[in-house]
């Protein structure tokens, strides 16, 4: 168990909808990653947070969106949802902002019908 | 060419067998992650390396910064080793992955 929790587990929806996924890092971790990872596409870097404040930006569509809650908690907000974009979703966090190590999450399964 | 490639895609072993997984980058990096990704799903970070060498148990990763090259070493493998190994390079704040590399370890 990494300490880093994602909820839900899986989430089923249609296309055209909007879902959000919740991350609690670590206790003590301020930086949280989302990451995507496709059949096709692989793992992929979305968006990271560092206290509250985006950090850096990946590969993160414009239709997808993220933050950091006071408490360290984040969400990632994905929505007009498109059969492409099923997939694992994972959060992961670390002590600091960039060439700490990462502890992952379980992930959530997101499937888009 | 991809940013992070790996070496090879798929590889089997018979248990007791040493393991090297190659990981070649062409960016500047401020660091680079072995991930171990088992067949359930989940995600662990193995190591995180700037420089030389890191030894955790059976599992030993190394870079050379200047090849721009790491590699992870598996001693005496053993069928729970079985997992998609992934390196993932972080030029500043974002991260590049290697598309992985299955390893299935017979008994």
């Amino acid at each position: 168990d990494s300490g880093v929790t994602q909820t839900p587990k899986h989430l089923i929806t249609a296309t055209g909808q909007r879902v959000t996924l919740r991350c609690s890092p670590r206790s003590g971790d301020l930086s949280v990653y989302w990451y995507q990872q496709s059949l096709d596409q692989g793992l992929q870097f979305l968006i990271q947070y560092y206290n509250g404040e985006e950090r850096a930006k990946g590969n993160i569509l414009e239709r997808f969106s993220a933050q950091q809650f006071p408490d360290l908690h984040s969400e990632l907000n994905l929505s007009s949802l498109e059969l492409g974009d099923s997939a694992l979703y994972f959060c992961a966090s670390s002590v600091g902002p960039s060439s700490y190590e990462q502890y992952f999450g379980p992930g959530t399964r997101l499937t888009v019908t | 060419k991809n940013e992070v490639e790996q070496s090879p895609q798929n590889l089997t072993a018979q248990e007791g067998e040493f393991i090297t997984i190659n990981c070649s980058y062409s960016v500047g990096i401020s660091a680079l992650h072995w991930l171990q990704q088992h067949p359930g799903g989940g995600i662990v970070s193995l190591f995180m390396l700037s420089s030389g060498k890191k030894k955790h148990g059976r599992l030993i990763a190394t870079i050379n910064i200047q090849e721009k090259h790491s590699s992870l070493h598996i001693t005496a493998s053993h069928p729970r080793d079985s997992a998609v190994y992934i390196c993932a390079v972080s030029p500043s704040y974002k991260y590049i992955f290697g598309t992985g590399t299955r390893l299935k370890v017979l008994a």
